[in-house]
């Protein structure tokens, strides 16, 4: 996991708040990613980011938002969360779509109550 | 349509036995495949990947995967399994571009002395 940092790693809220989830790198990676982990889904794509403000959705993006402002740092938004998006969160980064090697953070627990 | 399926959601070997995890995929293009192993609790760690160069993968630990097109298949492979190996495993295919990576639904392996 390191040069990727998630956080928070643990968070419990309820339905209606917002949460922010938060991925900081330090290796100066273009592609950033972030991916929710379901059991019996494997990792799916949220929102990606090839650049500062350049942002493309993923497989799963409805119900997130994601803004990227500097190199190293890529928000995910929930702007009103649901107990269906109880999940683990994951960030990766990425130098480059030709070798498209995916390094991982250590993951950040939301649970929705 | 489902992309990647991994065959088994679990395997139960033997230490010192052989493990085979097996992965078949679909793809309108001439695929790159990986496959990451998650331990508990961490992020994802690339294994190995598949980019059109030999067919015969190796990768870390010991691992390799032997891509197959007429098959259709990316199984991975060890000769003799560790009590360190006990993990998830992910296959993982690119589906139409380099940012859209889809990952199948995972593979627990046991690891019994």
């Amino acid at each position: 996991d390191a040069g990727i940092t998630q956080s928070p790693r643990h968070k419990v809220t309820e339905t209606g708040t917002p949460v922010t989830l938060r991925c900081h790198q330090t290796e100066n990676h273009r592609y950033m990613y972030w991916y929710r982990q379901d059991p019996g889904h494997g990792l799916r794509l949220i929102h990606y980011s090839y650049g500062v403000k350049d942002t493309d959705k993923g497989e799963v993006s409805d119900g997130y938002s994601v803004s990227r402002s500097k190199t190293e740092d890529f928000l995910l938004t929930l702007e009103s969360a649901t107990s269906s998006q109880t999940s683990v969160y994951f960030c990766a980064i990425s130098d480059s779509t030709g070798a498209n090697v995916l390094t991982f953070g250590a993951g950040s627990r939301l649970t929705v109550l | 349509a489902q992309s990647v399926t991994q065959l088994d959601s679990h395997v139960s070997v033997s230490e010192g036995t052989p493990v085979l995890l097996r992965c078949n995929y679909s793809s309108s293009y001439s695929p790159s495949l990986f496959w990451y192993v998650q331990h508990p609790n961490k992020g994802l760690q690339l294994l190995l990947k598949y980019t059109s160069a030999a067919t015969l993968v190796k990768g870390i630990n010991g691992f390799e995967a032997e891509f197959k097109k007429s098959e259709t298949s990316f199984h991975l492979t060890k000769p003799s399994a560790h009590m360190s190996d006990a993990a998830e495993y992910f296959c993982v295919v690119i589906l139409y571009n380099n940012n859209d990576m889809r990952f199948g639904a995972g593979t627990r392996l046991t690891v019994k002395p």
